[in-house]
């Protein structure tokens, strides 16, 4: 069974504004991680956030931890073309138990 | 490039017919995981070893499933007896201890 539940499930926005993106997940976490997939580079780790920090940024990202309603969101700034891809919320606990993801599409 | 390879790409094959696929990690990762991806999903997680030893296999690892990882480094996925519902992306990922892991390009297979 899948532990996060992102929303939307898709999500197209113009290029320069700003994306967000949701996760919920329905037990406890040490961490939650976020992941980039587009079909030309694989799933790729963006960002990690541990169950004690509730905001961290990484460059046009930032990533926002509330416990107590088990969610997060992913911010993504400036969106450009590149950004184009699904994105998955996963918790980490040796394995990661990923989410659906929310497909992103950036218009020109 | 020293990231985790994946091989092969693609795979075809028919019903029935047994499919290896082959992880290398990322050298000095011990852990190194398998995961499976259908469309529209994400990745499920179906086993992971830590050095050679298999530490945890999910139910979703059927009979027909096999995963080695013999000297601790490279790491091999068999199916046995393939069926259509075996297609899918199949992941590889990597990485040192508990810290982040590093994703292969993936094998995608059509059991046809």
């Amino acid at each position: 069974s899948q532990q996060g539940e992102e929303d939307p499930q898709a999500l197209s926005i113009q290029e320069g504004e700003n994306a967000t993106m949701n996760c919920s997940y329905k037990t406890s976490i040490n961490n939650l991680q976020w992941y980039r997939q587009n079909s030309g580079r694989g799933l790729v780790h963006l960002i990690l956030i541990r169950s004690n920090e509730r905001e961290k940024h990484s460059g046009r990202l930032r990533v926002t931890l509330d416990t107590s309603k088990k969610s997060s969101s992913l911010l993504i700034t400036a969106s450009r073309a590149a950004d184009t891809a699904s994105y998955f919320c996963g918790n980490r606990d040796d394995k990661i138990i990923f989410g659906k993801g929310t497909r992103l599409h950036i218009l020109p | 490039d020293t990231g985790v390879s994946q091989n092969p790409r693609h795979k075809i094959t028919k019903r029935g017919q047994n499919v290896t696929f082959r992880c290398d990690p990322i050298s000095e990762h011990n852990r190194l995981y398998w995961y499976r991806q259908t469309l529209g999903q994400g990745p499920e997680f179906l086993t992971y070893f830590q050095n050679e030893a298999q530490l945890e296999k999910s139910r979703l690892l059927s009979d027909r499933f096999s995963a080695e990882r013999p000297k601790g480094s490279f790491s091999t996925l068999e199916i046995q007896r393939t069926e259509q519902g075996d297609s899918a992306m199949y992941l590889c990922a990597s990485s040192l201890d508990s810290w982040e892991q590093y994703f292969g390009p993936g094998t995608r297979l059509t059991v046809t």
